[in-house]
């Protein structure tokens, strides 16, 4: 079966500018979450999404929001992009049971170049 | 917050010897994720830790948790060069939701 798919795969913004990202996860998979990869801090979590609510969020400021459509693909928005911003941003899919974490399945991720 | 820590942040082995990256919470977990990230690529899901104390093998991998539920173990014997890449440890609080928090990783370096 596909595996989740992740557009755009490269992009480039200027500061100021805002970005939308989307993310289309396995079939039958109702949990979606997002992750931010940069080489200082690893893999920092932002937020996930489970049957079109936000069940989890990180640590990030407000200028980054998600949310999940009715088929369970997600978008997340960053608004004023920083420099700071710029990273591989990643989309994991799972079946999100209540009670239970499972696997994550990740896409290729989008890498972000803010000028 | 919770903090998930590895160590080595890097390591250089020659291939066939053997390799070990350990995964330290500060806070006691539900559940460990183990993950391997190749150069340029996503992380792969490797396997889920869940008992106390228990221990999994996947041919040259083993992997523990620890007794008290917050620190785990991945050792890999007789490292070969199909091993490089970085592994990420992945802890979930007793949340039952989808929140883990990934390790700062650990990049295998195998020279042949």
């Amino acid at each position: 079966k596909a595996g989740v798919t992740q557009t755009p795969r490269y992009l480039i913004k200027t500061r100021g500018q805002q970005v939308t990202l989307s993310c289309s996860p396995i079939s039958g998979h109702r949990s979606v979450s997002w992750y931010q990869q940069t080489p200082g801090q690893g893999l920092q979590f932002l937020f996930e999404y489970f049957s079109e609510t936000q069940r989890n969020k990180g640590n990030f400021p407000g200028r980054f929001s998600g949310r999940q459509f009715s088929n369970s693909r997600s978008e997340m928005n960053v608004s004023t992009l920083e420099l700071g911003d710029s990273a591989l941003y990643l989309c994991a899919s799972s079946f999100g049971t209540s009670g239970t974490t499972g696997e994550l399945f990740f896409g290729e991720g989008s890498r972000l170049t803010v000028l | 917050g919770q903090q998930v820590m590895q160590i080595p942040q890097y390591q250089h082995v020659q291939e066939g010897e053997d390799f070990t990256t350990y995964c330290n919470s500060s806070t006691t977990l539900s559940n460990i994720q183990w993950y391997k990230q190749r150069p340029g690529g996503h992380p792969v899901f490797l396997i889920q830790l869940v008992k106390s104390g228990e221990v999994k093998k996947q041919k040259r991998l083993t992997f523990q948790f620890g007794e008290a539920k917050k620190n785990s173990s991945l050792h890999i014997t007789a490292t070969q060069t199909t091993d490089v890449g970085t592994y990420f440890c992945a802890g979930s609080q007793n949340t039952g939701f989808q929140k883990l928090v990934f390790g700062t990783g650990t990049r295998l370096l195998v020279s042949p």
